[in-house]
């Protein structure tokens, strides 16, 4: 079974530096997705990067990016210019290919707090 | 953009009743709906995957005769938790894939905050 594993409950960075969150994952599939999503204390659930796992670029959104190790099985969220609007949990999150029911796993999250 | 509608935002009952809540996808056909339970300060926990005209598949240790999952058109999806109590109490979360022959996006609703007394 696929896992997701967040290391870091809780992260805190000042205001306009750059934080970066970790996750590992553990599959034996060749072909799936990886997400980050946000989830802030509205608990809508954000998407905040999407990379496919046959793609070797990293994904980049704006002021997000990814470091994306396949063989590492890792997938890190790397966010730059950090706002306070970026305060919010962050969750990592798998899918797997197989099927147009693979449900998507999440990991338990790591809370960021932006310090002004 | 694509929108799911979930339906109601917050709800308290008495210990004993049951309560609906809906998932509806407002501009896109809704092939494939999820429904997720989330605790306090806790990551979203898969429940079922229910299908459009066909039974929702459960995940281990869902109970099936609480959690009554029906799937009866493409833009909507009901969660009934049946005769509840306290420890349902929870914050339940719908998503929905229009598949298009893409595996994503992936649109999730806002949420239900379900208080049982």
């Amino acid at each position: 079974a696929q896992t997701v594993t967040q290391s870091q409950p809780e992260m805190s960075v000042q205001e306009a530096e750059t934080v970066t969150l970790s996750c590992t994952y553990d599959t034996s599939e060749s072909d799936y997705y990886l997400f980050w999503y946000k989830q802030p204390p509205s608990r809508q659930m954000i998407l905040v990067i999407r990379q496919e796992a046959y793609k070797q670029q990293n994904a980049t959104e704006n002021r997000f990016s990814v470091n994306f190790q396949k063989a590492a099985k890792s997938f890190s969220l790397k966010i730059s210019d950090s706002q306070l609007g970026d305060a919010a949990m962050y969750f990592c999150a798998y899918r797997g290919n197989l099927n147009r029911d693979d449900k998507i796993i999440f990991g338990k999250g790591t809370r960021l707090h932006i310090l002004p | 953009g694509a929108v799911v509608s979930q339906h109601p935002s917050w709800v308290i009952c008495k210990s004993g009743t049951s309560v609906k809540i809906e998932c509806r996808s407002l501009d896109f056909q809704a092939t494939t709906m999820f429904w997720y339970r989330q605790f306090p300060k806790q990551s979203l926990m898969l429940m079922a995957t229910s299908n459009e005209g066909s039974k929702a598949t459960y995940e281990q240790g869902v109970e099936k005769d609480k959690f009554l999952i029906n799937h009866a058109s493409l833009t909507l999806s009901t969660l009934t938790v049946t005769s509840a109590h306290p420890e349902d109490s929870s914050f339940y979360i719908c998503s929905a894939r229009d598949y298009s022959g893409r595996p994503w996006p992936q649109h999730f609703g806002d949420g239900t905050r379900l208080s049982i007394l």
